[in-house]
Parts: structure tokens; C-alpha cells; sequence
């Protein structure tokens, strides 16, 4: 069965540092991976996508990247984080026709 | 633009009634819809997804309708238990590489 890890769970980082977050597929090959943050009480927000190795699709222009090194996995990260960064970052991996699946997320606050 | 959105935003049931949530989307291209739980602090969980082609599915005490004709779309769950509090959130797609997420509806189960 597939499974999908994120971590770190939560972390909390001073304006200005860097990020990084990391997520792993286990259990599939090649999936649609995806990047989304959740701000409190609010629905999820579609950051990024990737369909393949090195392949990235941008939904929002804001402070974040991210990369795809290896085939399950994909990296969020920034340079210079911003207090409007804070929130709820998930990670999920799909098919195109059969859904999405989450990770369990990591809680950013940026302070 | 498109839109997908849920009618209510919060929901209390008595444990063991029937729950009825909702969701109103607008993109008539839509061909894929799932629903997902979210427990506080958690990642989404896929509970049950349903296509175009279709009018009703079941799954274990969860059934979704989908009525293209006015394009509604609702989950039910049957004898409602303190484990079904959570948000509740429809997605829609119309095929392709991302969903469109609704806002999501908090369900409250009292004794």
C-alpha cells in the first residue's frame, strides 16, 4: 500500500530564515505530487505540482519553491520566510481520475 | 471564476442520527468529485469519491449523491459516531492535475 511521510510535524522558524520541508512517497511510482498550505479555518491552497522528476508547476507566485529530486520526493522550501508563510503545509501524491492523498501535514509558524 | 463551495459551514448532530453535509460547485465540466475528513491538526483523509457518470455510491456507512442537474453534491453518513467530528471538505475536477477545494464544513457529534 502507499504511504506518504512529511516532516518535519511542526517547526517554528524567526522571519528571514530559510525553510526547508520535505515529503516522501512510499509504495508507487511516478505519481502527481503536490504542495498545499492551509491558513486556519480556511479551505487548502494549491501551491505547487509536479508530474515528473524535475518538473515543477507554480499555482501561486509567492516566496516558496520547491524541487522534485528523485521520483517520491519533493521539497518546499524558501530563502527568506515571510510572517504570512505561517500555516499548515501538506504534501499529497495522486493520479490523474483517482484523487489525492495527504500526508499529515507539518505546522509552520513563522515568528 | 469556478468555484466549489459548501452550503453550511457548520453542522451538530446527535450520536447515532443520520448527517447530511453539502456542496454546490459550479463548473459544469466537473467529472470527478471526492470528499475528504480532516481531523483537527491532521492531514485530509480520502473518504469517498465519485464520477460524472454516476449518480450514487456507497462505501462503508458513507454515500455520496452527485445531481449534475444542479450541481450538488452531498455525503451522508449513516448512524453518526463522535469519530465522524471533523471538517469535511467535496473536491471537484474537471480531469485535470488539480482539485478545487471547497471551504469545508465542521460536523459536531454530541452524545
Amino acid at each position: 500500500s502507499q504511504t506518504i511521510h512529511q516532516w518535519p510535524a511542526t517547526l517554528v522558524q524567526p522571519v528571514g530564515s530559510p525553510l526547508s520541508l520535505e515529503c516522501t512517497v512510499e509504495g508507487t511510482s511516478n505519481p502527481n505530487l503536490y504542495w498545499y498550505r492551509q491558513a486556519a479555518g480556511r479551505g487548502l491552497q494549491l501551491l505547487f505540482y509536479s508530474v515528473g522528476i524535475g518538473q515543477i508547476s507554480s499555482e501561486v507566485p509567492q516566496n516558496l519553491s520547491a524541487s522534485r529530486p528523485q521520483d517520491r520526493q519533493f521539497i518546499l522550501s524558501s530563502k527568506k520566510l515571510l510572517l504570512s508563510d505561517s500555516g499548515f503545509y501538506l504534501c499529497a501524491w495522486g493520479v490523474i481520475g483517482v484523487g489525492q492523498y495527504f500526508g499529515p501535514g507539518t505546522r509552520l509558524t513563522v515568528t | 471564476g469556478e468555484s466549489v463551495g459548501l452550503h453550511l459551514p457548520t453542522l451538530s448532530v446527535q450520536e447515532g442520527d443520520n448527517s447530511i453535509i453539502n456542496c454546490a460547485y459550479s463548473n459544469s465540466a466537473s467529472d470527478y468529485f471526492i470528499w475528504y475528513k480532516q481531523e483537527s491538526g491532521k492531514g485530509p483523509q480520502f473518504i469517498i469519491d465519485i464520477r460524472s457518470n454516476m449518480d450514487k455510491r456507497q462505501g462503508q456507512r458513507v454515500t455520496v449523491l452527485l445531481n449534475k442537474t444542479v450541481k450538488h453534491l452531498s455525503l451522508q453518513i449513516a448512524a453518526t459516531q463522535p469519530g465522524d467530528s471533523a471538517v469535511y471538505f467535496c473536491a471537484e475536477t474537471p480531469g485535470g492535475y488539480a482539485l478545487n477545494f471547497g471551504k469545508g464544513t465542521s460536523l459536531l457529534v454530541t452524545p
